[in-house]
């Protein structure tokens, strides 16, 4: 079973900071990669998939990088409407999700 | 527009089989590359992926539950069905079902994450 990984489990940021997100796989999966935002009470809402691509409708500070084992999910500019917990989620072998980083405000 | 909504029981009893409906719009499940996928979340927990059936049948389950579950599909009602056997307190989640594609054209087969989910069902294990 592919297990994933994300980094930090939490994080305080300011509206307007830089902000990033690690997730690791036990094992490659290319690029088979997506991130979901999930904010409280509601479902899970894609946001990239195969690591790198914006999902329509998305806004452009979200990105995606990295290929194998080691993903990044950035946001250049956080807003008031990002905080919010993110998962990724491997699509190499059946699906996995990682445990999930919550951005709070600081 | 896709819309997928979960429909089932609220309450089961520990050892009881859970059976859920997912019931969609928007799409077809007899269409090449199409899925639908069911996910829980237990209160305050992270997102775990169950399983997903796609339009030719091919069904894959989570490694750790696979002997727990079964999903079937009824392409005339637009209906996915996941059962879930003996249920546990430890059960109790929201269960969501999304819709899922896979690219046939691509070698292998790329396989997309869940891009749109329904609204998500409580479901409560107690005696």
């Amino acid at each position: 079973d592919i297990q994933m990984t994300q980094s930090p489990s939490s994080l305080s940021a300011s509206v307007g900071d830089r902000v990033t997100i690690t997730c690791r796989a036990s094992q490659s999966i290319s690029s088979y990669l997506n991130w979901y935002q999930q904010k409280p009470g509601k479902a899970p809402k894609l946001l990239i998939y195969a690591a790198s691509s914006l999902q329509s409708g998305v806004p452009s500070r979200f990105s995606g990088s990295g290929s194998g084992t080691d993903f990044t999910l950035t946001i250049s500019s956080l807003q008031p409407e990002d905080f919010a917990t993110y998962y990724c989620q491997q699509s190499y072998s059946t699906f996995t999700f990682g445990p999930g980083t919550k951005v709070d405000i600081k | 527009q896709i819309t997928l909504k979960e429909s089932g029981p609220t309450l089961v009893k520990p050892t009881q089989t859970l059976t859920l409906t997912c019931t969609f719009s928007g799409f077809s499940l007899s269409t090449s590359g199409v899925g639908v996928g069911w996910i829980r979340q237990p209160p305050g927990k992270a997102l775990e992926w169950l399983a997903l059936i796609y339009w030719d049948d091919d069904k894959r389950y989570s490694p750790s539950l696979k002997s727990r579950l079964t999903i079937t599909k009824d392409t005339s009602k637009n209906q996915v069905v996941l059962t879930m056997t003996n249920m546990d307190p430890v059960d109790t989640a929201t269960y969501y079902c999304a819709h899922s594609a896979v690219d046939t054209a691509m070698a292998p087969y790329y396989y997309y994450g869940m891009d749109v989910w329904g609204q998500g069902t409580t479901v409560t294990v107690s005696s």
